[in-house]
């Protein structure tokens, strides 16, 4: 099955600076990457994602590359602000074929501080 | 935050006793994924379902059962064969197969007293 793994465990930068999360995952046919933010007690919430036919998405201080052929994507957060606090997941999935029905595979999360 | 919904917020349970959580959503999803989230860990997956009276095992199924006799509700039970099961639980749900986007409830806390 799918294997993602995800570094840093924690990140720590000062509020302006910019931070990057990187994942690489096993299953070259996956084709969706999501990444989740998870505020303390709460439910995680999808930020961005991007899907295999294109290397980069952005919207405003958040960006995702993806290399399929390093089987690799990243999170990029410019400007950081203290609210960016969290832990941060990534995760990949390949459409339905047969049982596979979208499941996401997690990569273990990173928690960011962005200290003020 | 609406959409999709999971009782209780916090769980305490005995040794040795069953218990179930609930996960309903009113999004229309087709599908719906229970996941086991522990401290410094990414969520794994127990069970998922595509449609009503279908259910597959994910990655951590031992000790746990479901049922999807409605598409709203999706419960989880937690049987006295969980060798650990304090944890925080999540419910999901997505459109679907070719919409891979899931949407979480707000989450279980289970302690095992």
């Amino acid at each position: 099955g799918e294997n993602v793994e995800q570094h840093p465990s924690t990140l720590s930068v000062q509020e302006g600076d910019s931070a990057v999360i990187k994942c690489t995952y096993s299953d070259s046919a996956s084709n969706y990457f999501p990444w989740y933010k998870q505020e303390l007690g709460k439910r995680p919430q999808l930020i961005i994602d991007i899907r295999s036919n294109v290397g980069e998405k952005k919207d405003q201080r958040i960006a995702v590359t993806l290399n399929k052929t390093a089987k690799h994507f990243s999170l990029h957060i410019t400007e950081t602000q203290p609210e960016d606090s969290a832990v941060y997941f990534c995760a990949a999935s390949k459409n339905a074929g047969g049982t596979s029905y979208g499941k996401l595979t997690f990569g273990q999360g990173t928690i960011l501080t962005v200290h003020p | 935050d609406g959409g999709i919904t999971q009782s209780p917020k916090y769980l305490f349970r005995k040794e040795g006793q069953n218990v179930t959580l609930s996960c309903e959503q009113n999004l229309n999803h087709d599908a719906m994924y229970w996941y086991r989230q522990d401290p410094g860990q990414g969520l794994r997956l127990i069970y998922y379902s595509q449609i009503v009276n279908d259910f597959q095992k994910g990655d951590i199924a031992e000790g746990y059962s479901v049922s999807r006799e409605k598409k709203e509700s999706f419960p989880l039970t937690v049987t006295s064969a969980q060798k650990n099961p304090t944890a925080f639980y999540l419910c999901a749900s997505s459109t679907g197969p070719t919409n891979n986007e899931q949407f979480f409830g707000p989450g279980t806390r289970l302690t095992v007293l």
